[in-house]
């Protein structure tokens, strides 16, 4: 079982679109990451984010940290194909590192 | 500047066996984690090791072990494996475990079948 649930599941879009993903619990988190894993590799993290309301932007991503710190999302503007991959979303309920992941958003952009 | 190596990269076993795999944490890391990965799932927290104990455990049963070294590296065991062991373990390294800014760095991982 999910602590942290993810929307869509699945996602396809057409290169140059803009998509967001979610992440929501109703669980407090101290911090909350956002990773990206391809096929046969780990997880690569791509921002932390660890005070309600705090939005974080990383080129072409744009990531917001809900006020209560119960839920996330993770916007791409101007998807590429090399932004294909699934996205993860991992919070931490404690100050000792222990991570409950959601089940992650596959996204595949083409071309 | 090495990552998180893991070793090895792919194992077959059968049911029953006995299963030891390998982590050495990016350099000037402390405290290791170990996750489970199904496929199509998320990453499974299964323990997290610092100081050479255990520190925190997530749901998974007595099967699986782990140690931790005076160089950080760490092993994990799982022992009388099970068919729904199979999966993608992944170890994740990491620094200040007390800080709130956490951060992780995850290995390729060991992808194991169960036969």
């Amino acid at each position: 079982t999910q602590l942290l649930e993810q929307s869509p599941q699945f996602l396809s879009i057409q290169e140059g679109e803009n998509l967001t993903v979610y992440c929501n619990s109703s669980s407090v988190f101290s911090s909350l990451q956002w990773y990206r894993q391809e096929p046969g590799e780990g997880p690569v993290l791509l921002v932390t984010v660890v005070t309600g309301g705090e939005v974080k932007k990383l080129k072409r991503l744009t990531f917001q940290f809900g006020d209560a710190r119960k839920d996330s999302s993770l916007h791409i503007t101007a998807a590429q194909p090399g932004d294909t991959g699934l996205y993860l979303c991992a919070g931490a309920t404690d100050s000792w590192g222990k991570f409950q992941f959601g089940a992650g958003t596959q996204v595949v952009v083409t071309p | 500047d090495a990552g998180v190596t893991q070793s090895p990269t792919h194992l077959i076993k059968t049911r029953g066996q006995q299963v030891t795999l390998r982590c050495s944490p990016k350099s000037g890391h402390d405290t290791v984690s170990w996750y489970q990965q199904a496929l199509g799932q998320g990453p499974q927290f299964i323990f997290q090791y610092y100081e050479e104990e255990e520190r925190q455990r997530g749901n998974f049963p007595d099967r699986f072990s782990g140690h931790q070294f005076p160089n950080y590296s760490s092993e994990l065991n799982v022992n009388a494996l099970l068919l729904g062991d199979s999966a993608l373990y992944l170890c994740a390294s990491s620094l200040d475990p007390g800080s709130r800014k956490e951060t992780q760095y995850f290995g390729p991982g060991t992808r194991l079948l169960v036969l």
